[in-house]
Order: structure tokens, then sequence, then C-alpha cells
């Protein structure tokens, strides 16, 4: 157990619709990072946010988007879900933004467009 | 750009057999890191080793052995005497220290299954 949690575990949705990923760091942990793990992108960055602020954005849609509360938890919102955005979303933590802090990941939301 | 190349998609052997798992990886920075990680069936990713662009020393940790060379821009991964737990997709990843986005760089995977 990585100490990174994400909810919900399971999501099936329709397209057009707009769902909410969440994530809880690990307790101390202020820096939060959002992958896209697809079949044919494979494992792709999507954003970080430093303590509340975003701090670097990947190949991340414009339908996308994610922010990081005062409590530093995060939550990744996608909107005008398409077929081709199923995939497993997962969060990662570290304890700052530095390049060699190790990232530690979360369970990951299956995320199912149909 | 950041890029890392795995070239063995899927590895299949026999238990207690060694594996080597290869990753080669390019940039242009001088200060980089290089990471594992393990992603077993139930999905989550697990992180097993990070090494810097300074330290070339070999690391062994139980089973598990890492090879860096800087001269042939290679990470590569032993696991000793596989067991059917190592079942698993691996992932090879790069973080550079330059630029705006000091985002992982993730291989493609490879797909190790160990046989009883």
């Amino acid at each position: 157990d990585s100490g990174v949690t994400q909810t919900p575990k399971h999501l099936i949705t329709a397209t057009g619709q707009r769902v909410t990923l969440r994530c809880s760091p690990r307790s101390g942990d202020l820096s939060v990072y959002w992958y896209q793990q697809s079949l044919d992108q494979g494992l792709q960055f999507l954003i970080q946010y430093y303590n509340g602020e975003e701090r670097a954005k990947g190949n991340i849609l414009e339908r996308f988007s994610a922010q990081q509360f005062p409590d530093l938890h995060s939550e990744l919102n996608l909107s005008s879900l398409e077929l081709g955005d199923s995939a497993l979303y997962f969060c990662a933590s570290s304890a700052s933004g530095q390049t060699y802090n190790e990232q530690f990941f979360g369970p990951g939301t299956r995320l199912t467009v149909l | 750009a950041q890029k890392v190349t795995q070239a063995q998609t899927e590895i299949s052997v026999v238990e207690k057999e060694d594996v080597t798992l290869d990753c080669v990886y390019e940039t242009r920075d001088t200060t980089y890191y290089l990471f594992w990680y393990k992603q077993p069936p139930s999905g989550e990713l697990v992180f097993l080793i990070r090494r810097n662009s300074f330290d070339e020393q070999n690391e062994i940790s139980g089973r598990y052995s890492w090879n860096f060379q800087k001269s042939t821009s290679s990470f590569n991964f032993t696991i000793t005497a596989s067991q059917v737990v190592d079942s698993a997709v691996y992932f090879c990843a790069l973080r550079v220290e330059s630029g705006s986005a000091r985002q992982l760089t993730f291989g493609s995977g490879t797909q190790l299954t160990v046989l009883p």
C-alpha cells in the first residue's frame, strides 16, 4: 500500500458526460501528479500540482482540468467525455516537486466511457 | 526531448530462471533520474528503485539487481531465481532536472510472465 488513495476505483459513464476523480496523497507529500494509462498511448503524464499550485503540464486535453485543495487532495475533472478517454487514471504523490523524489502511485481509477 | 525504450514487449520464463529486462534512455541533460516501477495484475504501480545520473554503482536488493551504464544509456533490471509472483508489467522511467516540465517519461513496459 503506497499510502495514496484514489476514488472511485471504477467509473462507467457515457459519452458527453463529465466526471471527477479524486486523489489523496501520502501524508506529508506536497506534490500530486496525474497520469493516464491507455493501451495505445501507454503511461502519460497529465499534470502536476505542488502545494496547491499548478507546477507542470503534460499531454492534458483542454477538456480535462485539475486542482489541488488546501488539504492537499486533488481532483481531476474530465468533461465532454469521448470513447477514447477510457483509460486507467493514476494519481501519484511525492514529498516535494523535486526531480529526484520518487513518486508513489495510487491504485488508479478505471474509467470506461460507453 | 526525453525518451525511454523498452524493446522487450513480452518475456516468458520458467520459475527459478534469471531474467533481464532492458531499458535504454535518451536525454541531453546531464542530470537525470532513472526509475523502475512494477505493475502487477492488480493494476497499481509499485516503485522499485531510483538511480541518479552521477551514480553508476550497480545495486542489488534481494533477488533484484540493476545495472546502470551511462556509456550505453542503459538501465537494465535483472531478477534472479524468478518466482511466479514476479509476473507483472515492468516500467522503466526517466526524469530530467531541466525544463519546466520535470515529468516522468515512461517506457512502454515489459510484460514478464513467470511460469510455474
